[in-house]
């Protein structure tokens, strides 16, 4: 149980494309979910909160109008990268949880790999 | 506010035998959990295992169990009788109510198991 679909798993566009990444929760219904971006050997660096209904709320120094973000139902979040440069290359990972105690883990998509010529 | 650190560099793991990754946290929240995942050079985020803060016991999940020292705040975790597939970056990761929920994760360490 608790599998996370992300979709497409690779993206490689011209520069001014806007790119959109989907997350589903495939067997349980996500209350929130999570956009993370990671960069190589990294760690993960949370961009956004997604809550089903209600606007995203971002972490400090990331651009609304760059990084859309739609929670439209309980199983599916999407991100879209808008107008998206080289510098937006990177892993984006989204992550979504059942419930809202500590005890309830994150479970992760397999990410998206964006590549930005 | 909370925060992870995971300061091992990297580890060379013989086949077959265990490794423990730690992991130190610092919160003032009374209430909150731990979490370890596994990423594998493909990428995907596996969770293995958690801790609640009031848990008694330390936590077990197959090969995996969590060393937890509650006043030392280490969360460290162990991985018996390694396999192959065990090479990853492993990532330590706390949630708590005053964090509203968010996981904060620490910098990872990579394990590399050998035969």
């Amino acid at each position: 149980g608790a599998v996370v679909s992300q979709h497409p798993s690779w993206v490689i566009c011209k520069s001014g494309t806007s790119v959109k990444i989907e997350c589903r929760s495939l067997d349980f219904q996500a209350t929130t979910m999570f956009w993370y971006r990671q960069f190589p050997k990294q760690s993960l660096m949370l961009m956004a909160t997604s809550n089903e209904g209600s606007k995203a709320t971002y972490e400090q120094g990331v651009e609304k109008d760059k990084f859309l973000i739609n929670h439209a139902s309980l199983t599916l979040s999407t991100l879209t990268v808008t107008s998206a440069h080289p510098e937006d290359s990177s892993f984006y990972i989204c992550s979504a949880r059942a419930g809202t105690g500590v005890n309830q883990p994150q479970h992760f998509g397999d990410g998206t790999r964006l590549s930005i010529l | 506010a909370q925060k992870i650190t995971q300061t091992q560099p990297g580890m060379f793991v013989q086949e077959k035998e265990a490794v423990t990754l730690d992991c130190t946290y610092d919160t003032s929240d009374p209430s909150y959990g731990l979490f370890w995942y596994k990423q594998p050079s493909s990428g995907e985020m596996i969770f293995l295992i958690y801790q609640g803060s009031y848990d008694q016991q330390n936590a077990t999940e197959g090969r995996y169990s969590l060393n937890f020292q509650k006043a030392r705040k280490s969360a460290n975790l162990v991985i018996s009788a390694s396999q192959l597939g065990d090479s990853a970056m492993y990532f330590c990761a706390m949630s708590s109510i005053y964090g509203n929920n968010r996981l904060a994760f620490g910098k990872g360490n990579q394990v590399v198991v050998i035969p």
